[in-house]
C-alpha cells in the first residue's frame, strides 16, 4: 500500500534551517505530484508548494517563494522540503501529501514532522 | 487571494446529521475536497471533487457544492466521526492551494 513516510522532530535555533525528508513506497515515486504542506498550531493548512517527482520542476507559494526549496531523489523516492530563515512563527507541522496532478486532491498524507524553532 | 471561511465548530448528537459548510466566493465553479483530521494524525481524504468519496469511506459521508457554499453531510453520526474538518480548493486564477479554516466536529 501507499506510504509516505517523514523524518522526525526537529528543534532549531531562529535563523538556522531545516530540511525534512518525505521517503514514498507503494506506488511509482516519479507518477506522483509532491506537496508539502504545513499547520502552525490553531491554524488553518496552508499549502507551501509542490514537486513534479518526474522532471524536477517545483512550484511554490507567493507566501513561501524565497523560503521554502522543495527537491526529491528519485532514486531514494524521497521528497525533501528545506525552510530557512527559521523564525518562531516557522513552528509548526509539516505535511508531505501526493496527487496525481498539481491541481488534483491529495491523495495520500505522510505522518507529519513538528519544526519547533526556539532560541 | 481566495478566501474559504468554515464555522469553528460545529455539535450533533449521535444518530444525528451534521452539516459542515465551507464557504467562498463562487465556490460551486470550483471543486472541493474535504479532509478529516483526528489529534496527531495525519489528513484523511473523505470527499472528493464535490461528492465522490473515496474506497472505506462510509456513505454517510456525502458532499455537494453550489452557489457560494460547499457542504459536507455526515449522516447517522458516530462517536468516531469525532474530528477537524477541512476544505481544500485548487483556485486556478492564482495557481495555489487553498484550505479552509477547519471545523471540529463534536459528538454530544
Amino acid at each position: 500500500q501507499v506510504q509516505l513516510v517523514q523524518s522526525g522532530a526537529e528543534v532549531k535555533k531562529p535563523g538556522a534551517s531545516v530540511k525534512v525528508s518525505c521517503k514514498a513506497s507503494g506506488y511509482t515515486f516519479t507518477s506522483y505530484v509532491m506537496h508539502w504542506v504545513r499547520q502552525a498550531p490553531g491554524q488553518r493548512p496552508e499549502w507551501m508548494g509542490w514537486i513534479n517527482a518526474g522532471n524536477g520542476n517545483a512550484r511554490y507559494s507567493q507566501k513561501f517563494q524565497g523560503k521554502v526549496t522543495i527537491t526529491r531523489d528519485t532514486s531514494a523516492s524521497t521528497a525533501y522540503m528545506e525552510l530557512s530563515s527559521l523564525r518562531s512563527e516557522d513552528t509548526a507541522v509539516y505535511y508531505c501529501a501526493g496527487s496525481e496532478t498539481y491541481y488534483s486532491y491529495f491523495d495520500y498524507w505522510g505522518q507529519g514532522t513538528l519544526v519547533t524553532v526556539s532560541s | 487571494s481566495y478566501v474559504l471561511t468554515q464555522p469553528p465548530s460545529v455539535s450533533v448528537a449521535p444518530g444525528k446529521t451534521a452539516r459542515i459548510t465551507c464557504g467562498g466566493n463562487n465556490i460551486g465553479s470550483k471543486t472541493v475536497h474535504w479532509y478529516q483530521q483526528k489529534p496527531g494524525q495525519a489528513p484523511v481524504l473523505v470527499i472528493y471533487y464535490d461528492s465522490n468519496r473515496p474506497a472505506g469511506i462510509p456513505e454517510r459521508f456525502s458532499g455537494s457544492n453550489s452557489g457560494n457554499t460547499a457542504t459536507l453531510t455526515i449522516s447517522r453520526v458516530e462517536a468516531g466521526d469525532e474530528a477537524g474538518y477541512c476544505c481544500l480548493v485548487w483556485d486556478s486564477s492564482s495557481d495555489h492551494w487553498v484550505f479552509g479554516g477547519g471545523t471540529k466536529l463534536t459528538v454530544l
